[in-house]
């Protein structure tokens, strides 16, 4: 089973700023790997696949990078509507299909 | 528009059984692969397994094999889950996720149900 690690467990940041969010996977996952953000009381909802590629509706200030074993989701200019929590998961690998433990990105 | 609804939230007690639903519509239903995704009490999301409708044909994931059965009707577009005997330890949110690669081997999520709260308690 390939274990996904997020860094850090929350981070802190000023609205307007950059938030830079790490995955790391424990063995080589090429590009396969999506990102998810989870808001309070809602369900996940698909922000990044195929490691850089935005979703429908995603806005351009979510952009994503990395692949093999290191990826990271960067969020230019957060918004009060991006203090969420967001999930990387690798699909090269599976079953099953592995989730990091979430990074909370919360208002500075 | 695709949606996925699932049933609403259950509470049980332990050793009894649960069957939970989630009914797809918006999209043909049998060439999209769902997903069960578990989320305990403010922890993560967790890959329970998954069901392709047009034949039934199931993975699960390693850590639910054995604990919970999933299942599908394609009939009526709905994808189950289902528990024989319910322990305090399965309370929890549970997701259902539509594959959005029909045609590939991408495992990415692009529609999720609004989740179905099960809470075990005696």
């Amino acid at each position: 089973e390939i274990v996904m690690t997020q860094s850090p467990a929350t981070l802190s940041v000023s609205p307007g700023e950059r938030a830079t969010l790490s995955c790391r996977a424990s063995q080589s996952v090429g590009n396969d790997l999506a990102w998810y953000q989870q808001k309070p009381g809602q369900a996940p909802r698909l922000l990044i696949y195929g490691a850089s590629t935005r979703a429908t509706g995603v806005p351009a200030r979510f952009s994503g990078s990395g692949s093999g074993t290191e990826f990271t989701l960067t969020v230019s200019g957060l918004q009060s509507e991006d203090f969420a929590v967001y999930y990387c998961q690798q699909y090269h690998n599976w079953p099953p299909w592995t989730f990091g433990q979430g990074t909370k990105v919360e208002i500075k | 528009e695709v949606q996925l609804v699932q049933s609403g939230a259950e509470v049980k007690k332990p050793g009894e059984s649960l069957t939970i639903s989630c009914k797809g519509s918006g999209y043909s239903f049998t060439k999209h692969w769902i997903s069960w995704v578990r989320q305990m009490p403010g922890k993560g999301l967790e890959w329970m397994g998954r069901i392709d409708p047009s034949d039934s044909y199931i993975n699960y994931s390693p850590s639910f094999q054995g604990h919970v059965t999933i299942s599908a009707d394609k009939s009526i577009s709905t994808v189950y889950l289902q528990w024989r005997s319910l322990k305090a330890s399965d309370t929890a949110m549970y997701y259902c996720a539509r594959r959005a690669d029909n045609s590939g081997l991408g495992g990415w999520s692009d529609t999720w149900g609004q989740g179905t709260l099960v809470t075990v308690s005696s």
